[in-house]
């Protein structure tokens, strides 16, 4: 059973630009959730999705948008970069959502925004 | 809001058992108390969830104490592939449907000593 794939695995992007993340489920899965992890502030969460569905989000501005496709791959955008938005994105699929199944994560994206 | 609180390192002999703590003195009643575990350069993965009685799994055992305000992650011989950074999460329902918080610790990292 192939795993979390998320796409690509490092990316340099310049302030004020913006970035697209991706993330392929596991088959099957129907909940696909994001997190940033940085030194800092450690691991948090950004939002959820669930069969194309934002279902629940954390505390980040609104630059940070997501969306979920009907084969529940699932994108993640970041507009106007900021500095402070270098990162380890994570994305992670459950059957049924978080918390009630076990969460499966992919790899993460590195981002650095010079 | 809730917090949990870890310690920011434990070391360990392998074979030896290991007694990871948890600090969540805000803790509601129907909030979950996760731990996973990710090890250098990968995602984090799952290591075992409760509520309110005391789990094992294959990996680890969770001991929840009877006020639910603090937990102890327990494996039981440690071995090298062990070392990591363990996260105990809680999620917390929030009130419409499947609306649920998320609040991670900063995490322990282990060091297992061969």
């Amino acid at each position: 059973k192939a795993g979390v794939t998320q796409t690509p695995r490092y990316l340099i992007k310049t302030r004020g630009q913006q970035v697209t993340l991706s993330c392929s489920p596991i088959s099957g899965h129907r909940s696909v959730s994001w997190y940033q992890q940085t030194p800092g502030q450690g691991l948090q969460f950004l939002f959820e999705y669930f069969s194309e569905t934002q279902r629940n989000k954390g505390n980040f501005p609104g630059r940070f948008s997501g969306r979920q496709f009907s084969n529940s791959r699932s994108e993640m955008n970041v507009s106007t970069l900021e500095l402070g938005d270098s990162a380890l994105y994570l994305c992670a699929s459950s059957g049924t959502g978080w918390g009630d199944t076990e969460a499966f994560f992919g790899q993460g994206t590195r981002l650095t925004v010079v | 809001d809730a917090k949990t609180t870890q310690p920011n390192s434990m070391e360990s002999n392998e074979e030896e058992p290991v007694h990871l703590p948890c600090n969540h003195s805000t803790i509601s009643g129907t909030d979950y108390i996760h731990w996973y575990r990710q090890l250098p350069s990968q995602g984090p993965e799952y290591v075992i969830h409760g509520l309110t009685s005391n789990v094992n799994n294959r990996m680890a055992s969770l001991a929840i104490a009877e006020d639910r305000k603090s937990s102890t992650l327990i494996l039981h011989r440690a071995t090298l592939r062990d070392a990591a950074v363990y996260y105990c999460i809680l999620r917390a329902h929030m009130s419409g449907g499947s609306n649920y918080k998320l609040t991670f610790g900063k995490g322990t990292l282990l060091t297992v000593n061969p």
